[in-house]
């Protein structure tokens, strides 16, 4: 069965500083989707990003970044120069192609951004 | 567009009594629907999924069910709370064509079982 590792629980970063978000999953298919979603303190999950797992290109988007690596089975991002309203609870995400099980999360990391 | 609504944004509920959350979706067909529950601390347990009006599948069997009486209503239920039941409880809904879709996230629902 499909499993998702964030291990990082809370991070704390002072506003300008990068910071990575680590990702780290399990799958026995070879075809597969990641995702990252965003829950600010609204409580809404907001989407950020999906890769399928024939696409290991890295990705920019402004100050957000993913390297996803096969390899080591990881789906990391990055924060590049972050801000005050970064801060929030990130989740990384899994679907399996052949599963019959909707997206696991991963147990999210919570970012704290410091003025 | 696809809109998404869920209520209430926050309920009290004494142990023992009943609950029913519910959840619509708008501008959008045959939707996949989901009620996942968020335990402070913890990550997104998924509860229950839809594919299609009477077919739910449930992933966690507790004093919790749901049903989708119409195409795009989704309804979390229980008869008995229990203090355990605290928690953010949130709805979701993706298109139907597997697991590329991405899911969008209702408001979710903050439940304190007292």
């Amino acid at each position: 069965a499909q499993k998702v590792t964030q291990a990082q629980t809370e991070i704390s970063v002072v506003e300008k500083e990068d910071v990575t978000l680590d990702c780290v999953y399990e799958t026995r298919d070879t075809t597969y989707y990641l995702f990252w979603y965003k829950q600010p303190p609204s409580g809404e999950l907001v989407f950020l990003i999906r890769r399928n797992s024939f696409d290991e290109q890295n990705e920019i988007s402004g100050r957000y970044s993913w390297n996803f690596q096969k390899s080591t089975s990881s789906f990391n991002f990055t924060i590049t120069a972050s801000q005050v309203v970064d801060s929030a609870v990130y989740f990384c995400a899994l679907s399996e192609a052949s599963g019959n099980t909707p997206l696991v999360f991963g147990k999210g990391t919570r970012l704290s951004v410091i003025a | 567009s696809q809109t998404i609504h869920q209520w209430p944004a926050t309920l009290v509920q004494p142990v023992g009594s009943p609950l029913s959350l519910e959840c619509t979706v708008e501008g959008t067909s045959n939707p996949n629907l989901y009620w996942y529950r968020q335990a402070a601390g913890r990550g997104l347990q998924l509860l229950f999924y839809s594919i299609g009006i009477d077919q739910i599948s449930s992933e966690v069997p507790q004093n919790l069910s749901a049903s989708r009486p119409q195409d795009r209503q989704f309804i979390l239920s229980s008869k008995k709370l229990l203090l355990s039941d605290s928690g953010f409880y949130l709805c979701a809904w993706s298109g139907d064509r597997g697991a590329e879709e991405k899911l969008f996230f209702g408001s979710g629902t903050q439940l304190s079982v007292l």
